[in-house]
């Protein structure tokens, strides 16, 4: 079946612009997770979605970051204003439901690169 | 003192060796754990779960150790397509949070 996917694969942005990225997790994956990785850096946790629901943003980095779901699907995460240190990976990854055992399948990323 | 540490490496190792990564971990209430695979440029995916007994699959093999909060990963019989970076992966008991470590850098060399 399809994998995690996510457009655009590439965004080149100006500073000050708005961009949105999507994800599109795997068909009845409940739970869907956003991640940032800088260039030589681990990932670092953004936001999460139980459903259409996000129980906790604190890992947004600032108010310019936002996310949204609907439909228990699509996901879009919204950079307002970027600026050039929100240059990155964006990862998306879904699971079944969060629990012991359950595995995160990541998306191949959107490469976002603020001039 | 991160939540998650790894040593970031290289590890330059010949084909055929044996190398073992270690990952800490400082909350005691981790539950689940995972060593998720890196390639360069490319998304991570999981490579295998730790589980309390300790688990294998072919060459790989994951060891967990509470007492200790740590979790090792050993590679046999090392292969050249296992250059990648490896990610320790932390889950807190009953919470959706998935801690990453930030990598441990292996290279294979014929």
């Amino acid at each position: 079946g399809a994998g995690v996917s996510q457009s655009p694969s590439n965004k080149v942005t100006e500073k000050g612009k708005d961009v949105e990225l999507r994800c599109d997790p795997i068909s009845g994956h409940t739970a869907l997770y956003w991640y940032r990785q800088r260039l030589g850096q681990g990932l670092e946790f953004l936001i999460y979605f139980q459903g259409n629901s996000a129980p906790d943003k604190s890992g947004l980095p600032s108010d310019r970051f936002s996310a949204e779901r609907t439909g228990e699907s699509v996901s879009t995460l919204t950079i307002q204003r970027t600026q050039q240190e929100d240059s990155a990976v964006y990862l998306c990854a879904s699971s079944l439901r969060p629990g012991l055992t359950d595995t995160q399948y990541f998306g191949p990323g959107t490469r976002l690169t603020v001039l | 003192r991160k939540e998650v540490e790894q040593d970031p490496g290289p590890f330059n190792v010949p084909e055929g060796a044996t190398v073992a990564f270690n990952c800490t971990y400082s909350n005691s209430a981790s539950q689940s754990f995972f060593w998720y695979r890196q390639d360069c440029r490319k998304e991570p995916k999981l490579l295998m779960s730790v589980y309390s007994s300790g688990n294998e699959d072919g060459r790989f093999t994951a060891q967990l150790n509470r007492a200790s909060q740590y979790i090792s990963l050993l590679i046999r019989d090392s292969k050249l397509s296992d250059s990648a970076t490896y990610l320790c992966v932390v889950n807190l008991s009953g919470t959706y949070k998935y801690i990453f470590g930030t990598g441990t850098r292996l290279k294979v060399l014929a």
